[in-house]
This record gives C-alpha cells, sequence and structure tokens, in this order.
C-alpha cells in the first residue's frame, strides 16, 4: 500500500464547476498535511496547509479526518487557472523532515 | 519569483561527466532538500539537510553526492549518471512553522537533466 494515496485523475470540469479532491494516508502517526500545486514543467508550490479543525482559503477548502486518515480538498467556482496537478502532502510527525507526495491529481478546468 | 534559486535551469551530460546542480536560499531556513521528480510522478526525496549536517539519505547512489557548504548554499554533485537519472531535480528549503509546528517547504524552479 502506497503510503499516500490520491484519485487517479484526470478530472476535466467546465469553469464554475465544484470539484473534490480525496487523498489517504498510512501512517496513523502523520502530523502535518499539505495541500500542493504543480503547473506542467514548474516547481510544486503550497496552496494550503491542512488543519484538524479544516480550513478554508477563498475557494479552496480543506479538510482532515484522523480517524480515517483522509485528506480532502474542495474547488468551489473553478477558474481556467486552477488546471494544474494537486498532490496531496504529508509529514510524517511533528517537525519532521520526511515528506511524502502524493502521485497527484490533474486537474482541467475547460471554458 | 522563487526564493530558492537553482542554478543551472538545464543541464545535459555524459554518463563520464562530472557536474554539480546548485541551490540557495536567503530566508533564513535551516532545512534544506534534494528531491528527484521524473515526468508524470511526484517528487521524491533524496537528502535533508538540518543546520548544514546531512539528516536524511533515501538510500541515494554515491553517483550523487550532496554537499552544504552553509545555510544558504546547497549542492549536489553528479558523477558517472545513468541515462535514468535524467530528471526534474528540485532543491527545497523549509521553516519550521509556529503555529502548527509543521515543516513548510518552498521549492526552487528545478534543474532539468539530461544524461545521455
Amino acid at each position: 500500500r502506497k503510503e499516500v494515496e490520491q484519485d487517479p485523475g484526470p478530472f476535466n470540469v467546465p469553469e464554475g464547476a465544484t470539484v473534490a479532491f480525496n487523498c489517504t494516508y498510512s501512517n496513523s502517526a502523520s502530523q502535518s498535511f499539505f495541500w500542493y500545486r504543480q503547473d506542467c514543467r514548474k516547481e510544486p508550490k503550497l496552496l494550503m496547509s491542512v488543519y484538524s479543525s479544516g480550513n478554508e482559503d477563498g475557494r479552496f477548502t480543506a479538510q482532515l479526518n484522523r480517524a480515517s486518515q483522509y485528506i480532502s480538498l474542495l474547488i468551489r467556482d473553478s477558474k481556467l487557472s486552477d488546471s494544474a496537478t494537486y498532490l496531496c502532502v504529508v509529514n510524517d510527525e511533528a517537525g519532521g523532515f520526511k515528506t511524502i507526495f502524493g502521485a497527484g491529481t490533474r486537474l482541467f478546468v475547460k471554458a | 519569483d522563487t526564493e530558492v534559486t537553482q542554478t543551472p535551469k538545464h543541464l545535459v551530460m555524459g554518463m563520464t561527466n562530472k557536474k554539480s546542480l546548485k541551490c540557495e536560499q536567503h530566508m533564513g531556513h535551516r532545512a534544506m532538500y534534494w528531491y528527484k521528480q521524473k515526468a508524470k510522478k511526484p517528487p521524491e526525496l533524496m537528502f535533508v539537510y538540518s543546520y548544514e549536517k546531512l539528516s536524511i539519505n533515501e538510500s541515494v547512489p554515491s553517483r550523487f553526492s550532496p554537499e552544504c557548504p552553509n545555510s544558504s548554499l546547497l549542492n549536489l554533485h553528479l558523477h558517472a549518471l545513468q541515462p535514468e537519472d535524467s530528471a526534474l531535480y528540485l532543491c527545497a528549503s523549509s521553516q519550521r512553522d509556529r503555529g502548527s509546528g509543521a515543516n513548510v517547504l518552498t521549492f526552487g524552479a528545478g534543474s532539468r537533466l539530461t544524461v545521455l
């Protein structure tokens, strides 16, 4: 079983749609969780950290369910510029350096 | 502009060459990382330096040799590479978030390596 698993994608959605990505992690001791965005042939960039109580940043909402070892990302009112690969990222311990990336989910937003 | 600078952006080398990738950050971050990313795959951790000491080596072949001359610089020395080592090599640095305690990574734009 992979340490971090994501929806395979790709997701093809029209502008304005709401889309949700899911991610599961295998290490119950994992402490820190993130969503990164990676554009084609570019470096990953932090989209948002994921907190236990859930958090929202504009059109983006992240949720964490520790009991189910599950993380989600919801994008509302999709824009063309949201087209990218979304990487679920897990840190194995508080302040630890071993950061594990999921395989990523490709999102295509079409006009 | 990214706050982690990597050079060169592109590198083509033969299997007998010796070359180096360089990474620099001036954010005062105390941890620096090398990741390898193949096309359509996620980044894979190679090395981590914390306070200029090697903290993690993910069983990387010895043809890759990291070096951390000071807290702002990280090098990756390459020697006798194989064609399958062709990939995007990403440098990152991190600082611990005071609220969550998590190490949040900032990546450089990467060095795209082709081994002939």
